[in-house]
């Protein structure tokens, strides 16, 4: 199996809250990271969150942290059509930061009017 | 401006070209990265270089060659590639490359590489 998992899709209205969530296999990960990736463009940082925090909030972005569980999640506020993109979660892999990153397939996050 | 730039943003070549691909990052960083993002798939880490060392070779096929003359530049030198390599490539930099570093990666924008 993928060692970052994540829906495909996520429809939502606009104005309403986006829940992205995310399991993934390390748990001595230390940082755990989400990236937007928007059309014709690469991957940009949007928040990471150290693992000896439960929450951390940042303007309309909320991660939630579940280290017994392994469950990473983003909430975005009053969802607006700028925020349509495709959200990857990320872990540093058991090894540490030389290997890079490990990225789930992303989750396409579709705005409705 | 993204601080990792990427050229060029397209490319389409043959199975018998040869072409490169060109990254440049204005951040100070120290490692460098190649991903690949195909369709539906997870992105690939490639290729990783600290200190223009290259420090990770993720089973990639000798059809791609990287080169890092220096911390700001890396090359992806590609040659004989299959229609199956078709994909976006990323490229990335980090301040540094090591274990339990918090050094989040910078992407490019990409170029999107078909093979015909």
């Amino acid at each position: 199996g993928e060692d970052v998992e994540q829906s495909l899709f996520l429809s939502v209205r606009e104005g309403d809250s986006s829940v992205i969530n995310c399991t993934y296999t390390d748990s001595s990960s230390t940082y755990l990271y989400w990236y937007k990736q928007e059309p014709g463009a690469g991957l940009q940082l949007l928040t990471y969150i150290f693992s000896n925090m439960d929450m951390k909030q940042d303007q309309r972005l909320t991660v939630l942290l579940n280290k017994k569980d392994k469950h990473l999640s983003l909430r975005i506020a009053d969802t607006q059509t700028g925020d349509s993109a495709i959200y990857f979660c990320a872990e540093i892999p058991p090894g540490g930061g030389a290997d890079g990153l490990t990225f789930g397939k992303g989750t396409h996050l579709i705005i409705q009017p | 401006e993204t601080g990792v730039t990427q050229t060029p943003r397209h490319l389409v070549m043959g199975m018998t070209n040869k072409k490169s691909l060109k990254c440049e990052q204005h951040l100070g960083h120290n490692a460098m990265y190649w991903y690949k993002q195909s369709a539906k798939k997870p992105l690939e880490l490639m290729f990783v270089y600290s200190l223009e060392e290259r420090v990770e070779n993720n089973s990639v096929p000798s059809r791609f060659s990287p080169e890092c003359p220096n911390s700001s530049h890396l090359f992806l030198h590609l040659h004989t590639l299959q229609p199956e390599d078709s994909a976006l490539y990323l490229c990335a930099s980090s301040h540094e490359a090591g274990t339990g570093s918090n050094s989040p990666l910078h992407f490019g924008n990409g170029t999107r590489l078909t093979v015909t």
